[in-house]
C-alpha cells in the first residue's frame, strides 16, 4: 500500500558532500514537491514539479537542485552539504487539479555534520 | 505571499477533554486541508474543504472552513492519546502548491 518512497530514512553526510535523496511515486502524480521541516518552522517548499523535466523553485532553493527524468521520481540534490541543511527532507506528490492532497513519504532525516 | 498561522503552537489535555486548533490567514484560499502527521512519519491528508462556511466531520473530529475562506478550525470531541500528533493546515491559493501553516503538536495524556 505504499505509495510515495524515500529511499533512506536516515542519512548522515559530512560537510561539503554532494547529497542525492530519492523519491519514488507509484500513483503516476504529475506533481511531486521537495519540502524540509525545522521545528517551528513548519513545512518549507524547496523545489516542485508539474511534469517530467520541468521544475520550479519554491520558497528556500538555495543550495539545492532536482532532477525529475522519470513521471515516477523526483530526486533532491544538495550540492555542497552544509550543517544548516540537517533537516527533515519530505517528498510529496499529488494529482493535477486544485482540490487533492498530498501523499507524502515517510521523510529522511539528514544529519550533516 | 500567502501565511497561515496556527493557534496554538502546542497543546497537552487530558484524555475525555476537547479542544480545538485555529488557522488562520488574511488571504483567501480556494481550499483547505487538514494533515496529521506522528513521529518519523509524513503527514497524512485528513480532510479538504472547499466551500466558505463547509463544515465536516470525522468521527470526533469537526473541521470548518471560514465563511470567507481565510480561516479554518479543527474541533476534537472527547480526546483520547491515538489522537496524539502534529496536525498541520494547508491552504491552496490558485496555484497547484500548498501554503502550510507551522503546526500544532496535541498530546493526549491518559
Amino acid at each position: 500500500d505504499v505509495k510515495v518512497t524515500q529511499s533512506s530514512r536516515y542519512l548522515v553526510k559530512r560537510t561539503g558532500e554532494k547529497v542525492f535523496l530519492e523519491c519514488v511515486q507509484d500513483m503516476d502524480h504529475e506533481n511531486m514537491f521537495w519540502y524540509r521541516q525545522d521545528p517551528g518552522l513548519g513545512l518549507r517548499l524547496i523545489y516542485f514539479s508539474y511534469d517530467v523535466k520541468m521544475k520550479e523553485k519554491g520558497d528556500i532553493p538555495e543550495g539545492y537542485s532536482v532532477s525529475r527524468e522519470k513521471k515516477e521520481r523526483f530526486s533532491l540534490i544538495l550540492e555542497s552539504a552544509s550543517t544548516n541543511q540537517t533537516s527533515m527532507y519530505l517528498c510529496a506528490s499529488s494529482p493535477p487539479g486544485t482540490v487533492d492532497g498530498y501523499t507524502f513519504g515517510s521523510g529522511t532525516r539528514l544529519t550533516v555534520v | 505571499t500567502q501565511l497561515l498561522e496556527q493557534s496554538p503552537q502546542f497543546l497537552s489535555i487530558q484524555e475525555g477533554e476537547n479542544l480545538t486548533v485555529y488557522c488562520n490567514s488574511s488571504s483567501v484560499f480556494s481550499s483547505l486541508q487538514w494533515y496529521r502527521q506522528e513521529p518519523g512519519e509524513g503527514p497524512v491528508l485528513l480532510v479538504t474543504v472547499v466551500t466558505g462556511g463547509e463544515v465536516k466531520k470525522l468521527k470526533r473530529l469537526t473541521f470548518q472552513f471560514g465563511d470567507a475562506r481565510k480561516d479554518s478550525s479543527l474541533h476534537i470531541t472527547a480526546a483520547q492519546p491515538g489522537d496524539t500528533g502534529l496536525y498541520l493546515c494547508a491552504g491552496r491559493g490558485g496555484a497547484q502548491k500548498l501554503v502550510f501553516g507551522q503546526g500544532t503538536r496535541l498530546t493526549i495524556n491518559p
